[in-house]
């Protein structure tokens, strides 16, 4: 089936540092992805919308100079938390719909990333 | 906002079925049911969908009412793997998804 991976599963990082965040959907096209962030004991939070080829949406309250999304291809979208600070640190998770695979198979299933755990000191 | 609404929390005995309820009272017609579940420190997993049939995989059955209004989602066999958060989503298209609290199941030897 569609497999959505992120690298890395987790990063520790000095404060003031950028981290980027990679997420690939390995056996098909993804012209659509999504980034959430999550807090302990706290459900999915969406943060933007990723469209390849254009700009990111951002949810309200996110900052978008904070948080640069980039989808530069049908299989690659970006989060890079720019400047982090402790209070970023969280669980962030892409996902992508199982459109047109490279093979032509659609399941109408939204695929989401194994996340990423972002610790800031 | 989430458009679901679910009971924070159930517990189910290992081996029984697992019944989890959800309700949709805003759902539209051309809107699907769809239900994820997280494991602790993992990204959510896909485990089934509908539109106004029931449905059934190799996961999990999806009971939708005849209105739309509410489903519920069975596990036939619990088993403790299956102690997860259960989110019950509606969406139409390959649009975002927006997760309301889900319900802690827990399954218990």
């Amino acid at each position: 089936g569609a497999v959505v991976s992120q690298h890395p599963s987790w990063v520790i990082c000095k404060s003031g540092t950028s981290v980027k965040i990679e997420c690939r959907s390995l056996d098909f096209q993804a012209t659509t992805m999504f980034w959430y962030r999550q807090f302990p004991k706290q459900s999915l939070m969406l943060m933007a919308t990723s469209n390849e080829g254009s700009k990111a949406t951002y949810e309200q309250g996110v900052e978008k100079d904070k948080f640069l999304i980039n989808h530069a291809s049908l299989t690659l979208s970006t989060l890079t938390v720019t400047s982090a600070h402790p209070e970023d640190s969280s669980f962030y998770i892409c996902s992508a719909w199982g459109g047109t695979t490279l093979a032509g198979w659609n399941t109408g299933e939204l695929f989401f990333g194994e996340g990423s755990r972002l610790t800031v000191l | 906002d989430a458009k679901t609404t679910q009971p924070p929390s159930m517990d189910c005995a290992e081996g029984r079925a697992a019944n989890l309820p959800c309700n949709h009272s805003t759902i539209s017609g051309n809107e699907y049911v769809y239900w994820y579940r997280q494991i602790h420190s993992q990204g959510p997993q896909y485990i089934i969908h509908g539109l106004k049939n029931n449905e059934t995989n190799e996961m999990a059955s999806l009971i939708i009412t005849e209105d739309r209004k509410s489903s519920t989602l069975i596990l036939p066999h619990a088993t403790l793997r299956d102690t997860a958060v259960y989110y019950c989503i509606d969406i139409q298209g390959a649009q975002k998804l927006v997760f309301g609290q889900g319900t802690r199941l827990t399954i218990n030897p």
